[in-house]
């Protein structure tokens, strides 16, 4: 069984510039989700993606998007990179099930650095 | 809204000692509640969890109850080892998540000292 893989995982970028993250996942998982982990703190849910459908938003603006594929693969795409946006993003895949508890299982992550 | 809080760290403890970290939660209805390890340089993994009133999680000789009554849900080991050393992540899912959504706590930095 194929875990969670994200690409790539380390990246350096500059104010202003955009940015494409990309996650596979895992085999039998038909949902995906984004989370950002600034330096020392716990991961803060970025969205939620089913049937190629954003299907749940935390508090992020408009520049955070993102896109789901139909083998449930996963992109997030930053517009206008800040500096504030250097953080590791995490992506989560699960199985969309009646009773799901929401256990969640996690990629290594993409390590963003905004110069 | 739904909101986890996490014993600040870091905790340094000698290698088997006892250990406990604290979490309380904030939610409506019964949610499901969960402990996640994230290792040095590696992503987050389920540790354990439980998903309803007076559950007892456990896994690699870690133990959480939810505990409704205090909505707490303390991580508790015996006797940790060096290999324990890493940041353990409380969490939440709100009642109806399908998937996706979940309320993390700030984290909780344990480091083992042999």
């Amino acid at each position: 069984e194929t875990g969670v893989t994200q690409s790539p995982t380390h990246l350096i970028k500059t104010r202003g510039q955009q940015v494409t993250l990309r996650c596979s996942s895992q085999s039998g998982h038909n949902t995906v989700s984004w989370y950002q982990q600034a330096l020392g703190q716990g991961p803060q849910f970025i969205f939620q993606y089913y049937r190629e459908e954003e299907n749940g938003r935390g508090n992020f603006p408009p520049r955070f998007s993102g896109l789901q594929f139909p083998n449930y693969s996963s992109e997030l795409n930053v517009n206008a990179l800040e500096l504030d946006d250097s953080a590791l993003y995490l992506c989560a895949s699960s199985p969309r099930v009646a009773g799901s508890t929401g256990e969640l299982f996690f990629g290594e992550g993409s390590r963003l650095t905004v110069l | 809204g739904d909101s986890v809080t996490q014993m600040e760290g870091p905790v340094t403890l000698s290698e088997e000692a006892c250990l406990t970290i604290n979490c309380t939660y904030t939610a409506t209805g019964y949610p499901s509640l969960f402990w996640y390890v994230q290792y040095p340089g590696e992503g987050l993994q389920l540790l354990l969890k439980a998903t309803k009133a007076d559950d007892k999680g456990s896994n690699k000789g870690f133990e959480a109850t939810y505990r409704k009554e205090t909505t707490s849900f303390h991580l508790e080991k015996g006797s940790v080892q060096v290999s324990d050393s890493a940041v353990y992540f409380c969490a939440l899912s709100a009642p109806g998540n399908q998937g996706g959504k979940l309320i993390f706590g700030q984290g909780t930095e344990l480091s083992v000292k042999p």
